[in-house]
């Protein structure tokens, strides 16, 4: 066990819908990523929080949108869903120090999006 | 583009064979490197990590990677490879040491018992 909580573990959904994906970090870390994995693209970098501030940007879509709330925890947010979207969404979280990232994270188990 | 490039997507090998898997990076400047293994149904978790100093690292399950600077490289092995080792391998870059950590594609490591 990482730690690191991640609901809901499967979704499925028809295109155009949006959905949530809802992250707990370990307890002790202000930092969250998201990634998203598929079998074409392997792990891809989403975005990055900190504390509630967005730190860092991958390759994230303008269709989906993210956010960390003050008790740490964050949503992805992902809408006008396409079939491409079907994928393993992961979050992590990061081990920091003097308030800088190690680039250790500790992995969620994975949300499972599958779009109809 | 900056990536991460790992060479082997797919590899099988024998039980008690040696194991090296290539990893490439082409970030400039001070990284630190990662390799995590994700087992099968599990989520992904750290192998091993280089912030600095000797560039021969040694993470769990007696897997090691050596940084060869001049190279770009991170590449990680295991000199008798277990059944157990069946898995996937990423390569992670954590480039400048700012907030992105960006991982290569990924190697299936299949271990035939």
């Amino acid at each position: 066990d990482s730690g690191v909580t991640q609901t809901p573990k499967h979704l499925i959904t028809a295109t155009g819908q949006r959905v949530t994906l809802r992250c707990s970090p370990r307890s002790g870390d202000l930092s969250v990523y998201w990634y998203q994995q598929s079998l074409d693209q392997g792990l891809q970098f989403l975005i990055q929080y900190y504390n509630g501030e967005e730190r860092a940007k991958g390759n994230i879509l303008e269709r989906f949108s993210a956010q960390q709330f003050p008790d740490l925890h964050s949503e992805l947010n992902l809408s006008s869903l396409e079939l491409g979207d079907s994928a393993l969404y992961f979050c992590a979280s990061s081990v920091s120090v003097l308030g800088r990232n190690t680039g250790e994270l500790f992995f969620g188990e994975g949300s499972r999006l599958t779009v109809l | 583009a900056q990536s991460v490039s790992q060479h082997n997507h797919h590899v099988i090998l024998s039980e008690a064979a040696s194991l090296e898997l290539g990893c490439n990076y082409s970030y400039g400047g001070t990284v630190n490197l990662f390799w995590y293994v994700q087992y099968p149904g599990q989520h992904l978790q750290l192998l091993l990590k280089y912030f600095s100093g000797d560039p021969l690292v040694k993470g769990i399950k007696g897997f090691e990677a050596e940084f060869i600077k001049s190279k770009f490289s991170f590449n990680l092995r295991k000199p008798s490879v277990q059944w157990s080792d069946t898995a996937e391998y990423f390569c992670a870059v954590n480039p400048n040491r700012d907030d992105k950590i960006i991982f290569g594609k990924g190697t299936r490591l299949h271990i035939l018992p």
